[in-house]
């Protein structure tokens, strides 16, 4: 099942800069895409989401783009800190309504590391 | 903050063995979902829980599983007759009104390893 790719496994950043982390999806279908972050021992954790009707959403340090013609979407985060090392996990939804928002097809997840 | 407690955080079992893992959601959640990771793969959807009934299941999700929320609070996963690939991490999850966001409250998982 190849319907959302993280075709990094790992990213290493230093404290300060800007994390890029990618994904691809190929299902047409899907229309709201999402952000989780997992840290060892822990279950994932939303950080942040999209509808397909938009091509940018921010909160705070973080900003999701989506391009839809590209199929490809991107998470932002500015400046990088060494708490943000974890994994992170890009999902997606078609969305019939009611339970269906909550079934994801996750992505394989990036490794982010960020130095001090 | 209310959190997705799961119990056990790891059990051991023969294969042919029945399992059942449990999790209990935050309190004034109405859709329930079971997630797994099998070591090096995806996070995977198995199920969808909502008003007392299945609403989705994947291909994984076949006659050995079942869920139940047996008393309002836990929500329990069965694997009737465990198979060495049911190995894994299973992720219970909730939520709520967020659910239109996409964001689910996952607990720390329940490591399955069937020997």
């Amino acid at each position: 099942d190849q319907q959302v790719k993280q075709n990094s496994p790992s990213l290493s950043v230093q404290e300060g800069r800007i994390s890029i982390l990618n994904c691809d999806y190929t299902n047409s279908m899907f229309d709201y895409f999402l952000w989780y972050k997992k840290y060892p021992a822990e279950g994932p954790t939303f950080l942040i989401s999209i509808s397909s009707i938009k091509d940018k959403n921010e909160d705070g340090r973080f900003t999701v783009f989506l391009n839809k013609s590209a199929k490809h979407l991107s998470l932002h985060i500015v400046p990088s800190q060494p708490g943000d090392s974890a994994v992170y996990f890009c999902a997606a939804s078609a969305r019939a309504g009611g339970t269906s928002y909550g079934k994801l097809t996750f992505g394989q997840g990036t490794i982010l590391t960020v130095h001090p | 903050e209310p959190e997705v407690t799961q119990t056990p955080s790891h059990q051991v079992t023969q294969m042919g063995q029945e399992v059942i893992l449990r999790c209990v959601p935050i309190s004034n959640h109405l859709y329930f979902y079971w997630y797994r990771q099998i070591l090096g793969q995806k996070v995977e959807f198995l199920v969808s829980f909502y008003n007392n009934e299945i609403s989705e299941k994947s291909e994984i999700f076949d006659d050995q599983f079942s869920v139940e929320r047996p008393d309002g609070s836990n929500f329990t996963l069965k694997i009737r007759s465990t198979k060495l690939e049911d190995s894994a991490m299973y992720f219970c999850a909730s939520s709520g009104w967020t659910v239109r966001t996409g964001e689910l409250f996952f607990g720390e998982g329940s490591r399955l390893t069937v020997l």
